[in-house]
């Protein structure tokens, strides 16, 4: 069975910009979760997707916003970045909610110049 | 919301002894705690996880062990090897599906020839 997989995986943006991810769940997986790593924050819960809903939403500003598609894949959206935004982006995805099993993907790279 | 503390953020050890990486958490309903092994540059990667329902598993040179009474749960490396060096994150979360995982800091494992 394929992992998850995620695209691109490296980003390089400019402030102000806006920039969209995609992530594909293990084949049969309804939930997509979002991280958002840096060094010093750790593995930092964005949102959660299951069945094109959204079920659970981090502490993060209204910049950030994602979908989930009618066959499980997922994007989330940046807007108007920020220095700030650089982190490896990490989506992640299970058969059922709360994080049960959770499988992640390799990443995408953003930087904010 | 839940809150994880993951102890020590950093941990060498001589090849063969064993690692032993602690959390706490805050909710008591909490009732899922997988671990998390990332090498550097790769993806998460899950080694392990427990359920309430049960005290100590084990996998091979690896256990966790959870107390629930004192909101805490271990990981444990018996006979480490350089291999097993990475950073290791724990996490934790609830049984409504309306709890996304909350993660560690991380600690960062150096296991040393």
């Amino acid at each position: 069975k394929a992992g998850v997989t995620q695209t691109p995986r490296y980003l390089i943006k400019t402030r102000g910009q806006q920039v969209t991810l995609s992530c594909s769940p293990i084949s049969g997986h309804r939930s997509v979760s979002w991280y958002q790593q840096t060094p010093g924050q750790g593995l930092q819960f964005l949102f959660e997707y299951f069945s094109e809903t959204q079920r659970n939403k981090g502490n993060f500003p209204g910049r950030f916003s994602g979908r989930q598609f009618s066959n499980s894949r997922s994007e989330m959206n940046v807007s108007t970045l920020e220095l700030g935004d650089s982190a490896l982006y990490l989506c992640a995805s299970s058969l059922g909610l709360a994080g049960y099993e959770q499988y992640f993907g390799p990443g995408t790279r953003l930087t904010v110049t | 919301g839940e809150n994880v503390e993951q102890h020590p953020s950093t941990l060498s050890v001589q090849e063969g002894d064993s690692a032993v990486i602690k959390c706490t958490y805050s909710d008591s309903a909490s009732n899922y705690f997988p671990w998390y092994k990332q090498e550097l540059g790769k993806r998460p990667q899950l080694i392990i996880d427990i359920r309430s329902n049960v005290g100590e598993k084990k996998d091979q040179r690896i256990a966790v062990t959870l107390n629930k009474t004192a909101k805490h749960f271990s990981l444990h490396i018996t006979e480490t090897q350089p291999e097993d060096s990475a950073v290791y994150f724990c996490a934790a979360s609830g049984n409504s599906g309306n709890t996304p995982l909350v993660f560690g800091k991380g600690t960062r494992l150096s296991v040393i020839a």
